[in-house]
């Protein structure tokens, strides 16, 4: 069935490297993609998003990148910091629902 | 301080008991959304509401009620029905896109864990 998932669901890095977290989703309609990062006991936060017609988009030490071709998604962040431990969720949009759609999350580790 | 809250931080159910999740947002957001939360699952969408007195059936919506009476407020009502009501459950809000089925960004509050006891 179409889904919107993940390739990993844990990743360790060490403080100071960069960490890639990818999303993979099979909807071919989708417009619209989140990022979003949730810490333990918390509400998802917004990080970035972007939209169909863009196949990057930057933020303050976070890069999204959009692979309309193979339907990837990949959030970047830069210089990794113990404060980015947490859970981090793509949702997507398909075009013409009213709703957005949520991964499982890939858990990021930062090792100090 | 613009934001969405939502309470209590922790809810306790008894057997054959409704409990009510609050959800208040003064964003001036229309729409408004009810999620539940399972370990080491995504996001399910319970119910949500685009318009004041206006709500729709989510993915997960048996077992559940809401009502939209302001534009600020969307509780969430955990009926006895819903058998397996142990979750965390948050609620978002977001403008409305003037294009039909384009989402916008949601917003999520800081979310209410339910037991039941």
């Amino acid at each position: 069935g179409e889904s919107v998932g993940l390739h990993l669901p844990t990743l360790s890095v060490q403080e100071g490297d960069n960490s890639i977290i990818n999303c993979a989703y099979s909807n071919s309609a989708s417009d619209y993609f989140i990022w979003y990062k949730q810490e333990s006991g918390k509400g998802p936060q917004f990080i970035i998003d972007i939209r169909s017609n863009m196949d990057k988009r930057q933020g303050q030490r976070v890069t999204v990148l959009l692979n309309k071709t193979v339907k990837h998604l990949s959030l970047q962040i830069a210089a990794t910091q113990p404060g980015d431990s947490a859970v981090y969720f793509c949702a997507e949009n398909r075009a013409g629902a009213n709703n957005l759609f949520f991964g499982t999350g890939t858990r990021l580790t930062v090792i100090p | 301080d613009g934001g969405i809250t939502q309470s209590p931080k922790y809810l306790f159910r008894k057997e054959g008991q409704n409990v009510t999740l609050s959800c208040e947002q003064n964003l001036n957001h229309d729409a408004m959304y009810w999620y539940r939360q399972d370990p080491g699952q995504g996001l399910r969408l319970i119910y949500y509401s685009q318009i004041v007195n206006d709500f729709q059936k989510g993915d997960i919506a048996e077992g559940y009620s809401v009502s939209r009476e302001k534009k600020e407020s969307f509780p969430l009502t955990v009926t006895s029905a819903q058998k397996n009501p142990t979750a965390f459950y948050l609620c978002a809000s977001s403008v409305l896109s003037p294009r039909q089925g384009v989402q916008e960004t949601q917003y999520f509050g800081p979310g209410t864990r339910l037991l039941v006891l």
